[in-house]
């Protein structure tokens, strides 16, 4: 399977806790993003990687949140500290270079529970 | 800002009879449109994109949608509804000034099609 893969594909954590999420993009995709979204909403806009640079995050992104692309290839997502509103599906997506007129490819997201 | 606004939140049609569902935008400069669909348990999908030129775009499935400029619309559309197309669709903008080209998602629609 050549697409994005997200791991793990669920978590349940409890309030207060640190979860971290894995995505591994389509290979050669330089461009990364991460995404939430909510029960009845479309995806929201986390943050942006090229390459290894994070160049982008929303303001939807606190302080406790934090996510890495240390060697360029895979991603990964923090979460310090939880709290039952971080509960979400976490989607990771990419695009290749020409990213200006390709379409992002999506993994199957990771589903955070916190209790 | 950006936004996109998806006015039904959900779509109902019997298979065989032509689906619409709508999507309009608003944006700062010429846009680029793209419409997803998600199933349980699984990532978006790409269905098409308007980049420039024709205003009616051909992608998978056998959907389409036409990007109608003075009124900011990009519908989805096909001749003839399957059970199989029932889902969630999402339609996103981006515009070609945001360096990021990070996607605005609408709030989706949920299509049904009855047998």
């Amino acid at each position: 399977d050549t697409g994005v893969s997200q791991n793990p594909r669920h978590k349940i954590t409890k309030r207060g806790q640190n979860v971290t999420f894995r995505c591994d993009p389509i290979s050669e995709h330089n461009r990364l993003y991460w995404y939430r979204q909510t029960l009845g909403q479309g995806p929201e806009f986390l943050t942006y990687f090229q390459n290894e640079a994070q160049l982008e995050k929303s303001r939807l992104l606190s302080d406790r949140f934090s996510a890495e692309r240390p060697k360029g290839s895979f991603s990964t997502l923090e979460i310090q500290r939880t709290e039952q509103g971080d509960s979400a599906m976490y989607l990771c997506a990419s695009s290749p270079p020409d990213a200006a007129v390709n379409e992002q490819f999506f993994g199957p997201g990771t589903r955070l529970t916190v209790l | 800002a950006q936004s996109v606004a998806q006015p039904e939140d959900q779509v109902n049609v019997a298979e065989g009879n032509p689906l619409t569902v709508k999507c309009t935008y608003s944006v700062s400069g010429n846009p680029y449109l793209f419409w997803y669909v998600q199933y349980p348990n699984r990532g978006l999908q790409f269905l098409l994109k308007y980049i420039t030129g024709d205003n009616l775009v051909k992608g998978s499935y056998g959907f389409e949608a036409e990007f109608n400029k003075s009124q900011t619309s990009f519908h989805l559309k096909k001749p003839s509804a399957l059970v199989s197309d029932s889902a969630l669709y999402f339609c996103a903008v981006r515009t070609r000034m945001d360096s990021s080209y990070k996607l605005i998602f609408g709030s989706g629609t949920r299509l049904l099609v009855r047998p």
